[in-house]
């Protein structure tokens, strides 16, 4: 079993604070690595897609990093608002071996931010 | 409108019966998976699919059986063998390898009764 771990696994924090979470992956066969947030009652959907070392994206209040070397991901949240409030996950796709194609998902974060 | 179907929502079985959730899309993708969610955990892979007519058991397929006829379908049987069939069923799927990003379905809460 492919190991995508996710830290923490909850978070508790007040409106208009920042936070962030981490995601460690296999550095070997890196392809991709996805990060989605899922909301209460809502489907899974892709907040950013991360292929290249070093890769940092943003949107609004959120950003991703990525070190494919050392096989982790940091996602931030700016200034925390209700809103946000949701789970978290990372995936990782495999790019060889037996497990070609295969979509591993870490454990996910469940962020609570309190107004 | 482009996207994942999956039916039913609710699905409700007893004990010693298959049953099949049904998962369709219409996004011209060639990979497709099936996720397990029980409560307090992540999703788990029970089963993934690259191309039509072939399929990959993923980390918890024991008491699962799929079928890969058509790309736009991916139907999961959940068997009689399948010890704690009580979960919330997801389906998605990708554009290639599972590389660009997944799409999912709404879900199916599977109740054994």
């Amino acid at each position: 079993i492919l190991n995508v771990e996710q830290s923490p696994q909850s978070l508790h924090v007040q409106e208009g604070d920042s936070t962030n979470f981490t995601c460690s992956f296999p550095s070997s066969n890196f392809y991709a690595l996805h990060w989605y947030r899922w909301e209460t009652a809502k489907s899974p959907e892709a907040l950013f897609v991360m292929t290249l070392n070093g890769d940092e994206k943003k949107k609004g209040r959120i950003s991703a990093t990525l070190n494919t070397k050392e096989g982790y991901s940091y996602l931030y949240i700016k200034g925390s608002q209700p809103e946000d409030s949701a789970t978290y996950l990372c995936a990782f796709p495999n790019a060889g071996g037996t497990s070609y194609g295969k979509l591993t998902f870490g454990q996910g974060t469940i962020l609570t931010v309190h107004p | 409108d482009g996207g994942i179907t999956q039916s039913p929502k609710y699905l409700f079985r007893k004990e010693g019966q298959n049953v099949t959730l049904s998962c369709e899309q219409n996004l011209n993708h060639d990979a497709m998976y099936w996720y397990r969610q029980d409560p307090g955990q992540g999703l788990r892979l029970i089963y993934y699919s690259q191309i039509v007519n072939d399929f990959q058991k993923g980390d918890i397929a024991e008491g699962y059986s799929v079928s890969r006829e058509k790309k736009e379908s991916f139907p999961l049987t959940v068997t009689s063998a399948q010890k704690n069939p009580t979960a919330f069923y997801l389906c998605a799927s990708s554009a290639d390898r599972g590389g660009p990003e997944a799409f999912f379905g709404q879900g199916t809460r599977l109740t054994v009764v």
